[in-house]
């Protein structure tokens, strides 16, 4: 069965941390893996990887894919706590639209 | 920005009743999504629509469900009965093509 699974589930960070989020994945005619923030409701798109091994980056975030033992990364460096929300990430078929989210990692950033 | 707006925010109903959530997506988009979130849990995928028909649908999305494309712009998700467990945050997303889905803000439905 596809799955994604995001590790940690919840972390708590001071301002300034750096933190690094976990995306692991089995979906089958795998696509591309996408990167959301949800904060009190929709998710925003952060960042879409298609490509292993080339980081994307997007001011103190970045994300690399790794497509040989299928997973990603998602780094926040100097953590703001305007980055305390939920993120999430999905991997998308090939063949269809279809996307298979992980539970998400709650990062909460204290002053 | 162009952002896809859903109505209404939240909607509160009979066990039974028929609701019909209605999303705008973004304009020039061709792929429409609906997506819901149970509280506490997982995003999870309903369904997509593309060339005025279903493309893809997952196994939540039952005979209870349905969607359309009434106009050139609305995109509705209907439930005809609804259930206890139907509860749940429905988003609405597009995308332009196999790339990054927008999400609306979401419509939360409450089954009584």
């Amino acid at each position: 069965e596809d799955k994604v699974v995001q590790s940690p589930l919840s972390l708590v960070v001071h301002e300034g941390d750096t933190v690094t989020l976990n995306c692991s994945y089995e979906v089958t005619n795998f696509r591309s893996l996408l990167w959301y923030k949800q904060e009190k409701k929709a998710p925003t798109f952060l960042f879409m990887l298609t490509s292993s091994g080339i980081e994307k980056k997007s001011g103190r975030l970045s994300s690399i894919l790794d497509k040989k033992e299928l997973f990603s990364i998602l780094n926040i460096t100097a953590t703001q706590t305007g980055d305390s929300a939920v993120y999430l990430c999905a991997g998308r078929y090939r063949y269809n639209n279809d996307m298979r989210f992980g539970a998400g990692t709650r990062l909460t950033v204290k002053p | 920005e162009p952002e896809v707006t859903q109505t209404p925010s939240h909607q509160v109903t009979q066990m039974g009743q028929e609701v019909i959530l209605r999303c705008v997506p973004i304009s020039n988009h061709l792929y429409f999504y609906w997506y819901r979130q149970i509280l506490g849990q997982k995003v999870e995928f309903l369904v997509s629509f593309y060339n005025n028909e279903i493309s893809e649908k997952s196994e939540i999305f039952d005979d209870q469900f349905s969607v359309e494309r009434p106009d050139g712009s609305n995109f509705t998700l209907k439930i005809r009965s609804t259930k206890l467990e139907d509860s749940a945050m429905y988003f609405c997303a597009s995308s332009l093509d196999y790339n990054e889905q927008f999400f609306g803000p979401g419509t939360r439905l409450t089954v009584l």
